[in-house]
Formats: C-alpha cells, sequence, structure tokens
C-alpha cells in the first residue's frame, strides 16, 4: 500500500512568486492534515480537512495561504506571494476514520516538501 | 514559556546503550501522549502512542508518562545503530475531537555508535 505521497520534494523560489505543494494521502483515508517545521522551529500544525471539508485551519499563518482539496482526495497547499519567512518543510499526513483518527492512534506523515524562499 | 520543552541533544551512545529522551509540557489539557521517530529526509513514524498517565512497552521500547510532574520519557533498550534518528515527543488535548492537533517537541537527534 502506498504511502502519502508530497510533490515536489523541494522547491527553490525567489519571493513574491507562487509556490503549490501537493498532498497525496493514503487511499481510503478521510483526514488530511498540513504541518509546517520552520528551521530551528518545531513541527506546527496549519490545517485539518474531512475529506473535502477544512475542519480547522486555525493554524494557518495568514492570507497567503490556501489549502484546498479536491473531492477529498488529493490536496494543494499553496503560498502567494510567497515570502523569506514561508521556508521550511511542510509536511502532509492523512489517517482513516472519522475526525481525528485516533482510533489507531496514529497519522501517517509524508516525507514532507521543502520550500526555500530565496 | 513553550507548550511542550525537549532537549534537542544532540544524543550519542555506544550501541547496546540504555537511551533515555524526555520532554516536559506547560499544558495541562494533555492527554496523548506520542514519539514520533524521523530519519533523516523522511517523514515522523509513530513510535508509540499512551493516553493519560502510565508506562507502555513495546519490545526494546518504553514509554512513560507523569501526568503529575508533566513529564514524559522514552527509553531505548538495547540500542542498535538503526536507531540513531531524530525522536519527536508530540501530545494533544481531546478538545471537540481535536485530538489531532498535535504540539511538537523540537526533537532529540540520537546516534548509536557501532
Amino acid at each position: 500500500e502506498a504511502g502519502v505521497t508530497q510533490f515536489p520534494s523541494h522547491s527553490v523560489i525567489e519571493k513574491g512568486q507562487t509556490v503549490t505543494l501537493r498532498c497525496d494521502p493514503i487511499s481510503g483515508h478521510d483526514n488530511l492534515y498540513w504541518y509546517r517545521r520552520v528551521m530551528g522551529k518545531e513541527i506546527k500544525f496549519l490545517l485539518h480537512f474531512v475529506k473535502e471539508s477544512k475542519q480547522d485551519e486555525s493554524g494557518m499563518p495568514n492570507n497567503r495561504f490556501l489549502a484546498e482539496r479536491t473531492g477529498g482526495t488529493y490536496s494543494t497547499l499553496k503560498v502567494q506571494p510567497a515570502e523569506l519567512e514561508d521556508s521550511g518543510v511542510y509536511f502532509c499526513a492523512s489517517s482513516p476514520g472519522l475526525a481525528g483518527g485516533y482510533g489507531t492512534g496514529e497519522l501517517f506523515f509524508g516525507e514532507g516538501s521543502r520550500l526555500t524562499v530565496l | 514559556q513553550k507548550e511542550v520543552e525537549q532537549d534537542p541533544g544532540p544524543l550519542s551512545v555506544p550501541e547496546g546503550a540504555i537511551v533515555s529522551l524526555n520532554c516536559t509540557y506547560s499544558n495541562s489539557a494533555f492527554q496523548y501522549f506520542m514519539w514520533y521517530r524521523q530519519y533523516s529526509r523522511k517523514g515522523p513514524e509513530l513510535l508509540m502512542y499512551t493516553y493519560s498517565s502510565g508506562n507502555k512497552e513495546d519490545g526494546r521500547f518504553t514509554a512513560q508518562v507523569d501526568k503529575s510532574s508533566k513529564y514524559i520519557s522514552l527509553f531505548i533498550r538495547d540500542s542498535q545503530p538503526s536507531d540513531s534518528a531524530t525522536y519527536l515527543c508530540a501530545m494533544s488535548a481531546r478538545s471537540g475531537g481535536s485530538n489531532y492537533k498535535l504540539t511538537f517537541g523540537k526533537g532529540t537527534l540520537l546516534t548509536v555508535n557501532p
């Protein structure tokens, strides 16, 4: 079974440009999450989808970030326009079942998309 | 004060040593406690999961939670070079089903030398 896949693995862009990160969750997982790790900081929650609906986007830093999940399958996270402080590793995770996923107690993380803004 | 404090290390031990990793936290609402392992350039993978206080053992790994002290630990017995990774503690509170919102420590980089 394929795990959570993320694309691109690394993106280097200029300040002011736009970048779109993509996440394909494990097939059948209703819950999809975005987390981010800025250099030197902890991994932090950004938002949570249940199927195609945003359940919680309290961690989104500002309105330059837009997340979508088409038809409850893959998700995209767009940063427009990118700023220097957006550099970091963006992790996507998924889990099965109802919101939370703690029936199994596990969020399955992808390998992350590293974003460098110059 | 950060919600979760974790010594980033690095920690270097010889093969076969017992490793102790720890986190402290300040949010008394946390009820779910996890340890994730992250290999270089990979995503975090769940290692241990504990609800509330107590101990949990899985093979060479033991997780302990002391809610009265707001302190959690992960012990690795008979450490192996393959255990070399970053270990992240994570925790969450159950509030309206929002227990997916993990709060992570910074992670401790562990190297087990052959």
